[in-house]
């Protein structure tokens, strides 16, 4: 089965810098999409970011961005300027069928004033 | 503006009690799914349905069943509600297509005293 790990249990950020949260991954296809989702206290699971797998180049959407390295089975969420908004719970997802997902354990994510 | 909804948001049940979770969603989504999210082992998937009245297994589903007679609506029946069956439980839909995001709804907080 495929598993997807995120090392991370808790990071905080100072207001304004820059936090970096870890996921890796196991599978032996190569076609596949990977996703980070955002769960606030208390709120609805929200997607934050998506890669496809065949894409090189990493996603961007805003302050958020990936580091997805294909070979080492890594996609990183990196968040620049961080708020107070986006203290939450992070997710990494990998899914290849609708048979075929797996979420990691996720990393809870405090942001200092 | 997308949307899952799920029947409750905190529901107290008794041990050997029948339990009835709904989840709908507006989006003509073909896939719906429901997960179990506990502390430390993030999101994992008991039963999804493809489209109606088809249902497969996840990696959880030991101790519930679903339903899915309509295509918006995705029931989790937990036959004899257990203690060890006290999570969190969301629920959550996507088109079929693996490289969609997946919409999540608030979440049930299951306790089974």
């Amino acid at each position: 089965a495929q598993t997807v790990t995120q090392s991370q249990p808790e990071m905080s950020v100072q207001e304004a810098e820059t936090v970096t949260l870890s996921c890796t991954y196991d599978t032996s296809e190569s076609d596949y999409y990977l996703f980070w989702y955002k769960q606030p206290p208390s709120r609805q699971m929200i997607l934050v970011i998506r890669q496809e797998a065949y894409k090189q180049q990493n996603a961007t959407e805003n302050r958020f961005s990936v580091n997805f390295q294909k070979a080492a089975k890594s996609f990183s969420l990196k968040i620049s300027d961080s708020q107070l908004g986006d203290a939450a719970m992070y997710f990494c997802a990998y899914h290849r069928a609708f048979n075929d997902m797996r979420f990691g354990a996720g990393t809870r994510l405090t942001v200092k004033p | 503006d997308v949307k899952v909804t799920q029947s409750s948001r905190y529901l107290v049940k008794r041990t050997g009690e029948k339990v009835f979770l709904e989840c709908v969603q507006d989006m003509d989504h073909e896939n719906m799914f429901w997960y179990r999210q506990d502390p430390g082992l993030g999101l994992r998937l008991i039963y999804f349905s493809y489209d109606v009245k088809m249902k497969e297994k996840g990696d959880i589903p030991e101790g519930y069943s679903v339903s899915r007679e309509k295509k918006e609506r995705f029931s989790l029946i937990l036959e004899s509600a257990s203690t060890n069956q006290t999570s969190m439980y969301l629920c959550a839909s996507s088109f079929i297509d693996p490289s969609n995001e997946q919409f999540f709804g608030p979440g049930t907080r299951l306790t089974v005293l």
